[in-house]
């Protein structure tokens, strides 16, 4: 079945350290882009990528990495530099010619 | 800088009554499309319609309708015919006039569907 995964569905990690959430998607979308999303919030965007090798910081990019080596991926990297990591982490894909993303079910990450 | 407002942080309705969710939304891009999206308590965000600025008739899915109205700044989602399944938050969004379609997201209103 075609879709996007994000692994694992529950995180945890001590604080200092770093931790890479995954997305993939076997949808052959261009564009892919990473959200964060807390309690009582609407997302917010962390960082996308329009194209193999290229990635773009979105309004919340510090303390976040990313890198797109292969169409289908785009994993996320959370350091010990994010101040406040604990969240709920989207991932989501857009076709090049529709409007709308499509979102994979989500990371959550709690840093203790 | 875009912005959406969600001014309803809960609605309650019966089921098989109608619902308008509000969303009111700021932006200086002359060209824009407005999104919602549900998500239910597993966390999935589910796409559910989508309104371009320059469309000249409302967008409709199935129960899913957008009431837009640009010269107030408005695009409500309207459910007709509510079910049980439709209790989830439901997101506005906003993307702007850009080839990355970063999309703006608002609060969220938490509908609760009663049988």
């Amino acid at each position: 079945d075609g879709g996007i995964t994000q692994s694992p569905k529950y995180l945890f990690r001590k604080e200092g350290q770093n931790v890479t959430l995954s997305c993939e998607q076997n949808l052959n979308h261009d564009a892919m882009y990473w959200y964060r999303q807390d309690p009582g919030q609407g997302l917010r965007l962390i960082y996308y990528s329009q194209i193999v090798n290229d990635f773009q910081k979105g309004d919340i990019a510090e303390g976040y990495s990313v890198s797109r080596e292969k169409k289908e991926s785009f994993p996320l990297t959370v350091t010990s530099a994010q101040k406040n990591p604990t969240a709920f982490y989207l991932c989501a894909s857009r076709p090049g010619l529709l409007n709308e993303q499509f979102f994979g079910p989500g990371t959550r990450l709690t840093v203790l | 800088a875009q912005k959406i407002t969600q001014t309803q942080p809960g609605m309650f309705v019966q089921e098989k009554e109608a619902v308008t969710l509000d969303c009111t939304y700021d932006t200086s891009d002359p060209s824009y499309g407005l999104f919602w999206y549900k998500q239910p308590s597993s966390g999935e965000m589910i796409f559910l319609i989508y309104q371009g600025s320059y469309d000249q008739q409302n967008a409709t899915e199935g129960r899913y309708s957008l009431n837009f109205q640009k010269a107030r700044k408005s695009a409500n989602l309207v459910i007709s015919a509510s079910q049980l399944g439709d209790s989830a938050m439901y997101f506005c969004a906003i993307s702007g006039d850009t080839g990355f379609q970063k999309l703006v997201f608002g609060t969220g209103t938490r509908l609760l569907v009663s049988p």
